[in-house]
């Protein structure tokens, strides 16, 4: 099946920096990206939909200054969580829609973000 | 609003099969899918269904839906302890975005 690679898959940084996570569709074109997030023992929680070229949107609730998205390219989209918290500590999780099929949505590795 | 419902646990014997439930309550949903995850890991596509289909098989996976009820199931034949994650099943509607229930854990004993 497709292959959606995510990276960082863990990070851990001080409180008051930004990390930035890569979402990639490795055999395929993506025209949109999903960003979630899950806590632990929880479902995954969408923060945002992010279109190639364009703004993301954001679900309600979620901090666009926060959580900068950007969908620079058909394979690539960023989530850059900014001026980070311990509350932000959390697993992070991007999926890819395949263009050519629309049915199919598939999942990073997801990256486990810690913050001290 | 849209809400999907799962049990939170279920416990089988290697080698019986296993049902995990899953209840939705958006009737506009185009696609269902059952997704798989082990600790630390990203969420593994493991079949999906169109809202138009009542059944679809792959290998030991078998998916039933009943729109009229917004009940969908995920039965795994000779359940395996590699089979032992949580499964969430999601509905995909309006905007396409996908709707998660709060996933089923699944233990396989041997």
């Amino acid at each position: 099946g497709a292959v959606v690679s995510q990276h960082p898959s863990r990070v851990i940084c001080k409180s008051g920096t930004s990390v930035k996570i890569e979402c990639r569709s490795l055999d395929f074109q993506a025209t949109t990206m999903f960003w979630y997030r899950q806590f632990p023992k929880q479902s995954l929680m969408l923060m945002a939909t992010s279109n190639e070229g364009s703004k993301a949107t954001y679900e309600q609730g979620v901090e666009k200054d926060k959580f900068l998205i950007n969908h620079a390219s058909l394979t690539l989209s960023t989530l850059t969580v900014t001026s980070a918290h311990p509350e932000d500590s959390s697993f992070y999780i991007c999926s890819a829609e395949d263009g050519t099929t629309n049915e199919k949505l598939f999942f990073g590795s997801g990256t486990q973000l810690s913050v001290l | 609003g849209e809400d999907v419902e799962q049990s939170l646990f279920l416990s089988v014997r290697e080698g019986d099969s296993s049902v995990i439930n899953c209840t939705y309550t958006d009737s506009s949903s185009t696609y269902l899918y059952w997704y798989k995850q082990e600790p630390g890991a990203g969420l593994q596509l493991l079949t999906y269904i169109f809202s138009n289909m009542d059944m679809k098989q792959d290998q030991r996976l078998t998916v039933l839906l009943n729109k009229k009820d917004k009940h969908l199931s995920l039965r795994i034949a000779d359940t395996q302890t590699g089979d032992s994650a949580i499964y969430f099943c999601a509905e995909r509607a309006a905007g396409n975005k996908l709707t998660f229930g709060g996933g089923t854990r699944v233990l396989v004993k041997p």
